[in-house]
């Protein structure tokens, strides 16, 4: 099973809307990461948060890590048409980074 | 530009072939991962090296071989490929510090074609 699991699987707004996306995994991490793709190229890392941090913003985004739930999530606020891409979850497990399904995100302009 | 370039960018080879991908970092990073991208699946590590060790196997066949001759560069050699292993292939870097592998910078990606 995997160790990192997005929610939703897809996500369709208009620009101007807040997108929200979850990851849940199953062991304990030392720090979580998240990752953007555009369509067939590499990923860009975007955030990382460590396991004793709970929040952390960068610019429009925001991230929430609930270690006691072994849950994160990616909030983009005021969406742009340029945000569309896939957004991948990483959970860096002592050494072992395992990557979620992700969720491929569409802004509508 | 992530500082991580990888070539070719498109491959296609038959499954008697040998062909091999390239990798190179220009951040001194000491850590380099190889990763196979299929369509539905999650990102799969194949290998990583560390300080030009490789320090992790992710089960991979053994029609894939990676070489690491220093911190900034990383092969993967193909043979006998399977048309299961048409993938997009992804190369990453990181800075590793007291056991965080830190953020990855991920090259382009070498979409690969077995025929």
């Amino acid at each position: 099973s995997q160790q990192g699991e997005e929610d939703p699987q897809a996500l369709s707004i208009q620009e101007g809307e807040n997108a929200t996306m979850n990851c849940s995994y199953k062991t304990s991490i030392n720090n979580l990461q998240w990752y953007r793709q555009n369509s067939g190229r590499g990923l860009v890392h975007l955030i990382l948060i460590r396991s004793n941090e709970r929040e952390k913003h960068s610019g429009r985004l925001r991230v929430t890590l609930d270690t006691s739930k072994k849950s994160s999530s990616l909030l983009i606020t005021a969406s742009r048409a340029a945000d569309t891409a896939s957004y991948f979850c990483a959970t860096d497990n002592y050494g072992k980074l395992t990557f979620g399904q992700g969720t491929i995100l569409t802004v509508h302009p | 530009e992530t500082g991580v370039t990888q070539t070719p960018r498109h491959l296609v080879m038959g499954m008697t072939n040998k062909k091999s991908l390239k990798c190179e970092q220009h951040l001194g990073h000491n850590a380099m991962y190889w990763y196979k991208q299929s369509a539905k699946k999650p990102l799969e590590l194949m290998f990583v090296y560390n300080f030009k060790e490789q320090t992790e196997n992710n089960s991979v066949p053994s029609r894939f071989s990676p070489e690491c001759p220093n911190s900034s560069h990383l092969f993967l050699h193909l043979h006998t490929l399977q048309p299961e292993d048409s993938a997009l292939y992804l190369c990453a870097s990181s800075q590793p510090l007291a056991g965080d592998l830190g953020e990855q910078y991920f090259g382009p990606g070498t979409r690969l074609t077995v025929t």
